[in-house]
């Protein structure tokens, strides 16, 4: 069955440090798609990467940073510089490419709320 | 696009009511989906469709919970009677069809209070 744990429940930096959010997952698939989204104070749910099994070259997009590490399972999310509009929670979620489900059914880890301090 | 539409953005209702829960997906998308979000559970999928025809249900917790979706661009979580522990979060969520994997596009959520 397939598993996402983010072990870190709340993290809190100062702003322009840099953070790392953790995520490990578990699947039984070789083809699986990894996602990680942010949910701000206001609620909404924000896409902010997907990755799929077989692409584990690492990611940049300005401030954000995405480590895939198959051989430990693991899909950590870097944030250098961290500003207070950074803050939210932040989930690491898995969809499996299996016939079964489509790879429809995401399963979401527990999220990590991340407080940037001014 | 205007993205996943949800209504109300936040239901504050007395325990026994029915409450509907009001999704519109981004047009063109074949898929759609329901989830709800608690503390306790985090983030579990209820229902989702295909071309508008409910595919797996089984995460819907109870028969007090029915999901229609009678067109490309409308659906509905009803839950009937409200309790106090179905006070969550409700998300809707569109992706363009079963299968691709692009990642969901969520709506806002609507927060729902069962007093």
């Amino acid at each position: 069955a397939q598993k996402v744990t983010q072990a870190q429940t709340e993290i809190s930096v100062v702003e322009k440090e840099d953070v790392t959010l953790d995520c490990v997952y578990e699947t039984r698939d070789t083809t699986y798609y990894l996602f990680w989204y942010k949910q701000p104070p206001s609620g909404e749910l924000v896409f902010l990467i997907r990755r799929n099994s077989f692409d584990e070259q690492n990611e940049i997009s300005g401030r954000y940073s995405w480590n895939f590490q198959k051989s430990t399972s693991s899909f950590n999310f870097t944030i250098t510089a961290s500003q207070v509009v950074d803050s939210a929670v932040y989930f690491c979620a898995l969809s499996e490419d299996s016939p079964d489900n489509y790879g429809q059914n995401f399963v979401f880890g527990p999220g990590t709320r991340l407080s940037v301090l001014p | 696009d205007a993205g996943v539409i949800q209504s109300p953005r936040h239901e504050v209702t007395e325990m026994g009511q029915e409450v509907t829960l009001r999704c519109k997906p981004i047009s063109g998308h074949n898929s759609l989906f329901w989830y709800r979000q608690t503390m306790m559970r985090g983030l579990e999928l209820l229902i989702y469709f295909n071309n508008n025809v409910p595919i797996d249900d089984s995460g819907m917790p109870e028969d007090r919970f029915s999901a229609k979706m009678p067109n490309a661009s409308f659906s509905t979580l009803k839950i009937q009677p409200s309790e106090p522990r179905d006070s969550a979060v409700y998300f809707c969520a569109s992706s363009p069809w079963l299968g691709r994997i692009d990642g969901y596009t969520f709506g806002s959520g609507t927060r729902l209070t069962v007093v």
